[in-house]
């Protein structure tokens, strides 16, 4: 099975800053069939990204992914207090889904 | 509008087997290309995906449970039924289901709320 090893596993980050979340496969993900979920406290996990850089609906601007292959990468341009929460990648390119073990973005 | 929402006990004695269901609105099974998904998450850990059916019959699991899951489906109740076997305590969790469309290949696009499971004598 695809192994998806997530970097860092914790960002301390202020609201209006950058964040670049990465994740990466233990080998090639097919088609580039990679997501990226949000997860808050007490929530289910919503689906933010799909196909790597392909944004799910009613999904703000200011995430967007990138990446190909193994090496794949979650960027939130300015963050807002409503982003502070837990990321998961997810891969579903082989009919054996594997998820992440997650980064979590606090407030500094 | 698509929902789904996990039903099941909310306490299970180790050694017994866990049913869960899986109900669903806004879409059909029968449709070429949909299939449903179960992940779970022990309180405060990462997600695990268990298991996923295909609008086909197609069934897939987790290799680390696969000896344990058993994944069916009833399309004319848009449900979806996931057993595991030999439950242990390590298995407490939020257990999730969720719409995964193949065609085209959108990942785990709706989740249901989740239903909590305490494995515990």
């Amino acid at each position: 099975e695809i192994v998806l090893t997530q970097s860092p596993g914790t960002l301390s980050l202020s609201p209006g800053e950058r964040a670049t979340l990465s994740c990466r496969a233990s080998q090639s993900v097919t088609s580039n069939y990679l997501a990226w979920y949000q997860q808050k406290p007490g929530q289910a996990p919503r689906l933010l990204i799909y196909g790597a850089s392909s944004r799910a609906t009613g999904i703000p601007d200011r995430f967007s992914g990138s990446g190909s292959g193994t090496d794949f990468t979650l960027t939130i341009s300015r963050l807002e207090p409503e982003d502070f929460a837990v990321y998961y990648c997810q891969q579903y390119g082989s009919s054996i889904f594997t998820f992440g073990p997650g980064t979590k973005v606090d407030i500094k | 509008q698509v929902t789904l929402r996990e039903s099941g006990p909310a306490l299970v004695k180790p050694t017994q087997t866990l049913t869960l269901t899986c109900t669903f609105s806004g879409f059909s099974l029968s449709t070429s290309g949909m299939c449903v998904s179960w992940i779970r998450q022990p309180p405060g850990k990462a997600l695990e995906w268990l298991a996923r059916i295909d609008w086909d019959d197609d069934k897939y699991y987790s290799i680390s449970l696969k000896t344990r899951l058993t994944i069916s489906k009833d399309t004319s109740k848009n449900q979806v039924v996931l057993r595991m076997t030999n439950m242990d305590p390590v298995d407490t969790g939020t257990y999730y289901c969720a719409r995964t469309p193949i065609l085209p290949n959108y990942g785990m696009d709706v989740w249901g709320q989740g239903t909590t499971v305490t494995v515990s004598s």
